[in-house]
């Protein structure tokens, strides 16, 4: 067990649908990673936040937005969704910015029909 | 711009065979190198890390990695592959700290 928590871990909903995603770091760990991972594309980052701030940004389609909040979960926004949004999406968090390690969640899988 | 290569999508080893993985990556500047193992149905696990200490980073689970600067590589090495081995493994760049990319995965499958 990570400590990172994400949920839920599977959804399914319709193309053009709107779906929150939402991840809790590791008690004391103030950066949050969202990454999507498909078997096409791999394992591909998004976007990262520390202490409520976006610091990074990846991949992440516009349709695609997070935040996190002061209590430094975060969530992870997917709309207009596409049949190809279908993957898992996974959440990691670290104690700080710069080379730390990441403790990954254990994802949400997104399947889009 | 940053990229990891992992040459090999799918390795098989007999258990007890040397498990060699391998990873190429492509900064402009020092990197930070990362291996993670994946289980099935799991989030990644990070196995080990090269901050620019010591080039030979020894791990969890028996597995280690060199940096090899000259080549650009950072292959994963475990002298004896058990079972419990199989699984997705990946190699990650980050430079700067904060964003990180990840090569696309080998498979390894460990033959009894």
């Amino acid at each position: 067990d990570s400590g990172v928590t994400q949920t839920p871990k599977h959804l399914i909903t319709a193309t053009g649908q709107r779906v929150t995603l939402r991840c809790s770091p590791r008690s004391g760990d103030l950066s949050v990673y969202w990454y999507q991972q498909s078997l096409d594309q791999g394992l591909q980052f998004l976007i990262q936040y520390y202490n409520g701030e976006e610091r990074a940004k990846g991949n992440i389609l516009e349709r695609f937005s997070a935040q996190q909040f002061p209590d430094l979960h975060s969530e992870l926004n997917l709309s207009s969704l596409e049949l190809g949004d279908s993957a898992l999406y996974f959440c990691a968090s670290s104690a700080g910015l710069a080379y730390n390690e990441q403790f990954f969640g254990p994802g949400t899988r997104l399947t889009v029909l | 711009a940053q990229s990891v290569t992992q040459l090999g999508s799918h390795v098989s080893v007999s258990e007890g065979a040397l498990v060699l993985l391998r990873c190429n990556y492509s900064s402009s500047v020092p990197p930070y190198l990362f291996w993670y193992v994946q289980y099935p149905n799991q989030g990644l696990q990070l196995l080990l890390k090269y901050t620019s200490a010591a080039t030979l980073v020894k791990g969890i689970n028996g597995f280690e990695a060199e940096f090899k600067k000259s080549e650009t590589s950072f292959h994963l090495t475990k002298p004896s592959a058990h079972m419990r081995d199989a699984a997705e493994y990946f190699c990650a760049v980050s430079v700067g700290g904060n964003q990180f990319y990840f090569g696309t995965g080998t498979s390894l499958t460990v033959i009894p």
